[in-house]
């Protein structure tokens, strides 16, 4: 089955910094990379996805990249502010005619100081 | 917007209790969803379903069973709760839908089994 790593699980940064999260998966079939950021209390919600047609994807502030060959996928968060503290969770499937099944990393506990 | 609620947000239960915790959707979504959540661990996928009445064992279904008798609803059940059991469960939803593959989650359910 699928194996997702996902690093570091930890990271601190001071506000205005930029953030990157790497993830790393095993089957070559996945073709759908989703991240998803859990605010304290609340359950993990949808933040950008890609596909694995798609090398780069950007929504304002927040990027994700895909390397297909090396099986790594990374969400980059640039001018990060309080409010991006959260837990980051990757996670890989084969969507999109596949079983819909994604496989999470183990999340990133982000923190960023004022 | 898409809502799925979980019955409680806080249970303490004794060991050897039966649990149950309830996920209600109101999408009309066919996939159903229970995760596990613990500190280093991530998500950890106990059952599925995806359509009424039927379940498939996700990566840690032992002490665990499920019950879907509507599309909208979807429990999880602890026969007999252990101290082990004591985590945070997540219910999501998705729908089987070409490219549409975000899972929507509930706020989850922190259990505490004394």
């Amino acid at each position: 089955g699928e194996n997702v790593e996902q690093h570091p699980s930890t990271l601190s940064v001071q506000e205005g910094d930029s953030a990157v999260i790497k993830c790393t998966y095993s089957d070559s079939a996945s073709n759908y990379f989703p991240w998803y950021k859990q605010e304290l209390g609340k359950g993990p919600q949808l933040i950008i996805d890609i596909r694995s047609n798609v090398g780069e994807k950007k929504d304002q502030r927040i990027a994700v990249t895909l390397n297909k060959t090396a099986k790594h996928f990374s969400l980059h968060i640039t001018e990060t502010q309080p409010e991006d503290s959260a837990v980051y969770f990757c996670a890989a499937s084969t969507g999109a005619g596949g079983s819909y099944i994604p496989t999470f990393g183990r999340g990133t506990s982000l923190i960023v100081h004022p | 917007d898409v809502k799925v609620t979980q019955s409680s947000r806080y249970l303490v239960k004794r060991t050897g209790e039966k649990v149950f915790l309830e996920c209600v959707q109101d999408m009309d979504h066919e996939n159903m969803f229970w995760y596990r959540q613990d500190p280093g661990l991530g998500l950890r996928l106990i059952y599925f379903s995806y359509d009424v009445k039927m379940k498939e064992k996700g990566d840690i279904p032992e002490g665990y069973s499920v019950s879907r008798e509507k599309k909208e609803r979807f429990s999880l059940i602890l026969e007999s709760a252990s101290t082990n059991q004591t985590s945070m469960y997540l219910c999501a939803s998705t729908t089987l839908r070409q490219y549409q593959e975000t899972q929507y989650f509930g706020p989850g359910t922190r259990l505490l089994v004394l």
